[in-house]
């Protein structure tokens, strides 16, 4: 079956662009997330859907970030005014019922 | 709150011998433990997990890891290093708090790259 897709992989935009970045979990999958790594680090947790609604979205980094999941299934991660800082690779999950998370491939974004 | 240190950034071995990648982990309740696996290029593979069950866990392509809680450790090991093991690992605790729902947000450790030489 399929696994999570993000699209796009990779995303280059100049300083204060707007950004859509998009997710599509595993089918059936109601527990979705959004991580950022940046270079050299671990992933960092962003926020967090159970069905349509954000249970926690306490990682996000500023309210430039935004996140939506209107049906429960594709997640969108919107940034505004982007900023070199925001250059990163942007990681989605969903979560099985066993509670193992499997990951996208990740969208590499890059900021000018 | 739940954090993950993972001891080493890198770890060199030579093909055919042991490999131990440590980590040691803070949780305020009762944690699940993870090693992730990432290929350059691919995306982040669970090689393991830890949650609450037997204390030696054993995952993919022969590696296994031991949780410690007197130690507070979940170090990864594996008896024989083959090339295509190399790659970046992360370790990554998860909590359950009592009483509370588990939503299984991660945090990750910092990772360690794993090369294998010939």
């Amino acid at each position: 079956g399929a696994g999570v897709s993000q699209t796009p992989s990779n995303k280059v935009t100049e300083k204060g662009k707007y950004v859509e970045l998009r997710c599509d979990p595993i089918s059936g999958h109601t527990a979705l997330y959004w991580y950022r790594q940046s270079l050299g680090q671990g992933p960092e947790f962003l926020i967090y859907f159970q069905g349509t609604g954000a249970a926690d979205d306490s990682g996000l980094p500023n309210d430039r970030f935004f996140a939506v999941r209107p049906e429960g299934s594709v997640s969108t991660l919107k940034i505004q005014r982007t900023e070199r800082g925001d250059s990163a690779v942007y990681l989605c999950a969903s979560r099985a019922a066993n509670n193992e998370q499997f990951f996208g491939p990740g969208t590499r974004l890059t900021v000018l | 709150a739940q954090s993950v240190t993972q001891l080493d950034s890198h770890v060199s071995v030579s093909e055919g011998t042991p490999v131990l990648l440590r980590c040691n982990y803070s949780s305020s309740y009762s944690p699940s433990l993870f090693w992730y696996v990432q290929h350059p290029n691919k995306g982040l593979q669970l090689l393991l997990k830890y949650t609450s069950a037997a204390t030696l866990v054993k995952g993919i392509n022969g590696f296994e890891a031991e949780f410690k809680k007197s130690e507070t450790s979940f170090h990864l090991t594996k008896p024989s290093a083959h090339m295509s093991d190399a790659a970046e690992y992360f370790c990554v605790v998860s909590e359950h708090p009592a009483g509370g729902t588990s939503y299984g947000k991660l945090t990750f450790g910092q990772g360690t790259i794993l090369t294998v030489h010939p």
